[in-house]
């Protein structure tokens, strides 16, 4: 059974900082992995899709990687900014044709002015 | 921009009475989910179709939850009877295909008194 674990599962940071978010999954053979933001009460907003085959992608301040044989994601966010301040999911895609997402607990995210 | 549109925001009700969501996927979007949100958890899979078709209901408790798609577009989740244990966020979302980037709803906050 797949389990996805995030850590550390709070994070508090003064503005400007570069931090790194982790991720890590028991069974290697997956699909894709997402990270998601999600806003206090909000629903989630993808950030990030990696493709099994890739080993990172890039948008704009974030920076995904990707080590599938490891079980292990990283997302990376420079230069942190207080609307960085969120939590964030990361959600594994199975193989199989159902694509049940298995999410983490999150990890939330303060950034400070 | 397109989003995936859900309603009520908010949801009181007593246990035991019956409740309904209902979700507008992204047009076009052939594959819906809904998903449940425990505070300070991950959310989990419920249901997920494809097209008017059950793709996965393995975590749905079928004694009291159903969830329907009739023409394939927008879908309706309902419990009855609810009880205090479904007090959770209900989260619909909808991806052009399986495997694909999911784009949530803002949710429904749902409470059982």
């Amino acid at each position: 059974k797949q389990e996805v674990t995030q850590i550390p599962a709070a994070l508090s940071v003064p503005e400007g900082e570069n931090l790194v978010l982790n991720c890590s999954f028991t069974d290697s053979a997956i699909y894709n992995l997402q990270w998601f933001r999600q806003d206090p009460g909000k629903g989630l907003t993808s950030l990030l899709l990696i493709q099994s085959s890739q080993r990172e992608q890039t948008s704009g301040r974030l920076n995904a990687s990707l080590d599938k044989s490891s079980g292990r994601s990283t997302l990376y966010i420079a230069a942190s900014q207080p609307g960085d301040s969120a939590t964030y999911l990361c959600a594994v895609g199975p193989m199989d044709s159902s694509y049940k997402l298995i999410f983490g607990s999150g990890t939330r995210l303060l950034v400070r002015p | 921009e397109a989003e995936v549109a859900q309603s009520p925001r908010y949801k009181i009700t007593e246990k035991s009475q019956a409740v309904a969501f209902w979700c507008d996927p992204i047009s076009g979007h052939a594959t819906l989910y809904w998903y449940r949100q425990i505070l300070g958890q991950g959310p989990e899979l419920l249901v997920q179709f494809q097209d008017e078709s059950v793709v996965d209901d393995s975590q749905l408790p079928k004694d009291r939850f159903s969830a329907e798609r009739l023409k394939g577009v927008d879908s309706t989740l309902k419990i009855q009877p609810a009880e205090l244990g479904d007090s959770a966020m209900y989260l619909c979302a909808s991806s052009l295909v399986v495997h694909e980037t999911q784009y949530f709803g803002p949710g429904t906050r749902l409470l059982v008194l």
